[in-house]
């Protein structure tokens, strides 16, 4: 059964620090890990889709690299900014099952 | 509509009342997911259809759970007699298309339940 993990927990850090989130994977039979972002009380919005063939994403701030053989995938946060304060997921989707497999996430504060 | 749209966006519920979630998926999406969040954890499968049917519920947690979207559009996740147990948030996406290759799901807001 796949689980993933995701470290730290929570994270704390002052405006405009570069900063990495981690997620780990027990399956490397993955198609794809995705990168969502949550909001108190939202739903999650997707921010970066990583194919089992790629090896990192980039959008705006955002790069995500995907490492499948070893199971780990970092989100790289640049000059963060109180804006991007929110809950980050990580999740996997693999096997024959056509489901997301979640880690627990990380809770990001970025202090003004 | 623009987005995937869930309600309500909040319920309670007394310890054994019946209760009915509503999804409204993008239109056009052929797929659509129940995932069901604790307090602190990420989101859990529930159940996943394709169109009308019903292809996999191996996440329903007890038969007091149940799914249904009878037209290949909307969807309602029942939950009868609740526990304490089941108070999460409840959130669904769509997704367009069905084949193994990977299509991105969207996700509504959710619908927080809370069960007392």
């Amino acid at each position: 059964k796949q689980e993933v993990t995701q470290i730290p927990a929570a994270l704390s850090v002052p405006e405009g620090e570069n900063l990495v989130l981690n997620c780990s994977f027990t399956d490397s039979a993955i198609y794809n890990l995705q990168w969502f972002r949550q909001d108190p009380g939202k739903g999650l919005t997707s921010l970066l889709l990583i194919q089992s063939s790629q090896r990192e994403q980039t959008s705006g701030r955002l790069n995500a690299s995907l490492d499948k053989s070893s199971g780990r995938s970092t989100l790289y946060i640049a000059a963060s900014q109180p804006g991007d304060s929110a809950t980050y997921l990580c999740a996997v989707f693999s096997g024959s099952a056509r489901q997301l497999t979640f880690g627990s996430g990380t809770q990001l504060t970025v202090l003004p | 509509g623009a987005g995937v749209s869930q309600s309500p966006r909040y319920k309670v519920a007394k310890r054994g009342q019946d209760v009915a979630l509503r999804c409204d998926p993008i239109s056009g999406h052929v797929s659509l997911f129940w995932y069901q969040q604790a307090l602190g954890q990420g989101p859990e499968f529930l159940t996943y259809f394709q169109n009308e049917a019903q292809l996999d519920k191996s996440g329903l947690p007890s038969d007091r759970f149940f799914a249904e979207r009878p037209e290949g559009s909307v969807s309602t996740l029942k939950i009868q007699r609740t526990q304490q147990e089941d108070s999460a948030v409840y959130l669904c996406a769509s997704s367009l298309t069905t084949g193994f290759s990977y299509n991105e799901q969207f996700f509504g807001p959710g619908t927080r339940l809370t069960v007392l």
